[in-house]
């Protein structure tokens, strides 16, 4: 158990719709990073947030979006969902940014019909 | 532009045997390396690091050793047990305070030690 909490595990929803996934760091870590996995990819740097701040960009769609709270955790927001954004998305944090180890969480696998 | 490189999609020894996976990078601002491994319907966890300032790091069973010249780290797993059966993935991160900070991945190697 790396201390990382995702929820939900599973989403099911339709296009069109909006989803919102959360996560919650493990205890003292104040960087939340987001990453998404399809099939046909490695895990996809999405983007990052600091102690409330956002950090770092990677991939991410104009559709999705996120945010860190006052108590850390964090939300990654999807929006006008296509069947493309399937995939499993995992969330990771770190005491700090930068160089260091991120723990990652279980992971929520989102699933567009 | 895929920075961090596994050219082996999957690597199959024996129990008890050496399992040895590769990754090459092509970005030298990458100062920070991991390993993580991953199990189906799990999150990545976290396995063994090492910093561009040493060539070696040890942890029990496994190793990593880093060739900052050529680019390359490789995880060596002595023995390699059945459980070892997994996805790694090999991630590098670039220096603190950059806005590089988040980690690159490779695309992961799977790894299958049969009896």
């Amino acid at each position: 158990d790396s201390g990382v909490t995702q929820t939900p595990k599973h989403l099911i929803t339709a296009t069109g719709q909006r989803v919102t996934l959360r996560c919650s760091p493990r205890s003292g870590d104040l960087s939340v990073y987001w990453y998404q996995q399809s099939l046909d990819q490695g895990l996809q740097f999405l983007i990052q947030y600091y102690n409330g701040e956002e950090r770092a960009k990677g991939n991410i769609l104009e559709r999705f979006s996120a945010q860190q709270f006052p108590d850390l955790h964090s939300e990654l927001n999807l929006s006008s969902l296509e069947l493309g954004d399937s995939a499993l998305y995992f969330c990771a944090s770190s005491v700090g940014t930068g160089a260091e180890t991120q723990y990652f969480g279980p992971g929520t696998r989102l699933l567009v019909l | 532009d895929q920075q961090v490189k596994q050219n082996s999609p999957s690597l199959s020894v024996q129990e008890g045997r050496i399992s040895i996976l590769n990754c090459d990078y092509t970005n030298s601002m990458f100062d920070y390396f991991l390993w993580y491994k991953k199990y189906p319907a799990e999150g990545p966890t976290f396995l063994i690091s090492i910093s561009s300032i040493k060539d070696k790091n040890e942890d029990g069973r496994f190793t990593v050793f880093l060739n900052k010249s050529a680019k390359h780290l490789s995880l060596h797993i002595v023995p390699s047990q059945p459980g070892d059966s997994a996805v790694y993935f090999c991630a590098a991160s670039a220096p603190r305070g950059s806005t590089l900070g988040r980690l690159y991945f490779g695309r992961g190697t799977q790894l299958t030690v049969w009896p």
